[in-house]
Order: C-alpha cells, then structure tokens, then sequence
C-alpha cells in the first residue's frame, strides 16, 4: 500500500524556519517525481514544489522561490521541503504528493498533510 | 501563466442527479496534461481523472472527464452522497508548472 507520511509543521514566529519531511512506503520511490502542495485555511490548492525522481530537476513556484528548497533522499524513500524567512501567507496544510508515472501529468498519492501556522 | 477557471463556485443539487463542472483555461492546454481532484473537509485530495478523460484507480465509472484545448468538463453522472465535496481541476505547463483551478463545490440542495 502507498502511504505519505508528512510531519515537521508547527508554529514559527514570522522570519523563522521550518523543515518538513514526507516519510513514503509502498513504492519504489527512487523512480518516482514527488511535489509538495500547500492549502491555506479555506482556500484552494497552491502548488508548492516539484524534484524529479533523481533530485536533478527541481521546480519552484515563485510565491517560494529564493526561500524554499526542496529536496530528496532516495537511500531513506523521503521528500523534504526545507521554508526559510518564513511569512504570515505561508500559513498552510502542506501535502506532498507523488507525480504520475508515465507520460500523463497528475498527482495520484497525498499524504494527510501537517499544518504550517506562521505568526507571533 | 495558465490561469484555470472553475465554473459554477457552487453547485447545489440532490443525490441521483447530474453534474457538470467546468473548468476552462486561459491558454490552451495539453489533455494529457489536465487532471480533475475531489476533495472532503480534512482530507487530502483524490486523483479522479488524468490526462482530462481517464478514471484514476478505483474511481466509480459515475466519473467521467472531456474535453479538450481551453475547454475541460468532469461530470458525475448520478450524485451518491459520498459525491459532495469540492473539486479541483489542475494543469501542467510552463512556469509555474502545475496550476490549479479555484475549485468547484458540490453540495445537497
């Protein structure tokens, strides 16, 4: 069975960091592209970040760029997402979620999430 | 940037009746590249359709996606309660790769 299993989310004053990790299992993950995907409080999904299945191609969206850096260690099947200089907008469930294999673009697997509450 | 928009915000009906979700992009975009997600309050979202007309995994045949260039449309053919949720279209492109439309509520009339 695939599972995702996020964690690393808490409360972080404004300006502060954060590491979050995603723990996967069920599947070879060394062969697969993952994201990271964030949802703020009542509102729709944001598409974070995206590492292909080697780590070699890495994608920011620009709302993290400069600040985000995304990450993966094939060896420990884990997905990190490492927020710096961290803002009140950054407030958010952050999911990971495994890409598609093949030539279709999508997100078939999520993990359940950890909450990101930035404030003082 | 692709800008997807999601039309109704809102759709009131009543279990066994049809749904129709429209999502429309402001660029073309590749049908292998559009994807459809349901979404229930605290939970992750589910894959539902990829490649704007297949059925992910395990998804009902009540499901079904169409479309094509600026012009996508996820039906639910008769509404089961489990059915009302929010829902999602996505894109893949240029930057930023993956977009998201704004979602779509379905909920009992």
């Amino acid at each position: 069975e695939v599972q995702l299993v996020e964690s690393g989310g808490g409360l972080v004053q404004p300006g502060g960091s954060l590491r979050l990790s995603c723990a996967a299992s069920g599947f070879t993950f060394s062969s697969y592209e993952m994201n990271w995907v964030r949802q703020a409080p009542g509102k729709g999904l944001e598409w974070v970040s995206y590492i292909s299945s080697s780590g070699s191609t890495i994608y920011y969206a620009d709302s993290v760029k400069g600040r985000f850096t995304i990450s993966r260690d094939n060896a420990k099947n884990s997905l990190y997402l490492q927020m710096n200089s961290l803002r009140a907008e950054d407030t958010a469930v952050y999911y990971c979620a495994r890409g598609l294999y093949g030539d279709y673009a999508g997100f078939d697997y999520w993990g359940q999430g950890t909450l990101v509450t930035v404030s003082s | 940037e692709i800008v997807l928009t999601q039309s109704p915000g809102t759709l009131s009906l009543s279990p066994g009746e049809r749904a129709t979700l429209s999502c429309r992009a402001s660029q073309s975009v590749s049908s292998s590249y559009l994807a459809w997600y349901q979404q229930k309050p605290g939970q992750a979202p589910r894959l539902l359709i990829y490649g704007a007309s297949s059925r992910a995994t395990g998804i009902p045949d009540r499901f079904s996606g169409s479309g094509s260039g600026t012009d996508f449309t996820l039906t639910i053919s008769r509404l089961e309660p489990e059915d009302f949720a929010v829902y999602y279209c996505q894109q893949y492109g240029s930057s930023p790769r993956w977009t998201f439309g704004q979602g779509t509520k379905v909920e009992i009339k």
